[in-house]
C-alpha cells in the first residue's frame, strides 16, 4: 500500500533552517510529482510546493518563494523540503502528498498523503 | 492567483442529513477541482477529483458536481463517520490553492 512518511520536523527559531523528509513506498516513486502542503495552527490547509516526476520543475507557494526549496532522490524514494529563513507564520503541520498524475508535466493535485510533521518556529 | 471560496465556512447537521458544500473559484478552472476530507491529527483523504469522479474506496453517498466556477460537494446521507472539515483544491495552475474549508459538525 502507498505510504508516505514526513520527518525532520521540531523546534527552530526564526532565521533559521530545517529541513523536511518525507520517505514513500508502495509505489513507483520516481514515476510521480510530489507535493508539500501545510497547515498552521487552528487555520486550514496551504499549498507549499510541487516538484515533477523527474526533478525538472518547481513550483512554490509566494508566501515561501526564495526561502523553501522542493528536492528529490528518486534513488530513495526520498522527498525534501529545505525551509530557510524561517518566520513564525511558517509554523504548523507540513504533509507531503503524491500528486495523482504518473509520467507527465502536468500537474492533478494530490491522492495519497502522509500524516505530517510538526514544525515550531519560536525564540 | 485563484482564489477558492467555499460556503458555508461551518455547518451543523444530524445523522442522516443531505449536506450539500458549495465552491467558487474566482476564475475558471474547468473540471481541475478536488475536494478533501481533514480529521484532526489523521492525513487528508481524497474523496472527489476532476469535480465529480469518486475516488476509489470513498462511499456512494459522496457525490461532487460543477464546472468552471461553480462546484458543489453532497454527502447523500450523513454517518457518524463523516464529521470533519471539508477542503477544496484547484489542480488547474499554480499556486494549487485551496478553499477555507468547511467544518461539519454534529447538531
Amino acid at each position: 500500500q502507498v505510504q508516505l512518511v514526513e520527518s525532520g520536523g521540531g523546534v527552530v527559531q526564526p532565521g533559521r533552517s530545517l529541513r523536511l523528509s518525507c520517505a514513500t513506498s508502495g509505489f513507483t516513486f520516481s514515476n510521480y510529482p510530489m507535493h508539500w502542503v501545510r497547515q498552521a495552527p487552528g487555520k486550514g490547509l496551504e499549498w507549499v510546493a510541487v516538484m515533477s516526476y523527474d526533478g525538472r520543475d518547481e513550483y512554490y507557494a509566494d508566501s515561501v518563494k526564495g526561502r523553501f526549496t522542493i528536492s528529490r532522490d528518486n534513488s530513495k524514494k526520498t522527498l525534501y523540503l529545505q525551509m530557510d529563513s524561517l518566520r513564525e507564520e511558517d509554523m504548523g503541520v507540513y504533509y507531503c502528498a503524491r500528486d495523482r498524475r504518473q509520467n507527465s508535466g502536468s500537474y492533478l493535485g494530490p491522492d495519497y498523503w502522509g500524516q505530517g510533521t510538526l514544525v515550531t518556529v519560536s525564540s | 492567483d485563484i482564489q477558492m471560496t467555499q460556503s458555508p465556512s461551518s455547518l451543523s447537521a444530524s445523522v442522516g442529513d443531505r449536506v450539500t458544500i458549495t465552491c467558487r473559484p474566482s476564475q475558471t478552472i474547468t473540471t481541475s477541482l478536488n475536494w478533501y476530507q481533514h480529521k484532526p491529527g489523521k492525513a487528508p483523504k481524497l474523496l472527489i477529483h476532476t469535480a465529480s469522479n469518486l475516488q476509489s474506496g470513498v462511499p456512494s453517498r459522496f457525490s461532487g458536481s460543477g464546472s468552471g466556477t461553480d462546484f458543489t460537494l453532497t454527502i447523500s446521507s450523513l454517518q457518524p463517520e463523516d464529521f470533519a472539515i471539508y477542503y477544496c483544491q484547484q489542480s488547474y495552475g499554480t499556486p494549487f490553492t485551496f478553499g477555507q474549508g468547511t467544518r461539519l459538525e454534529i447538531k
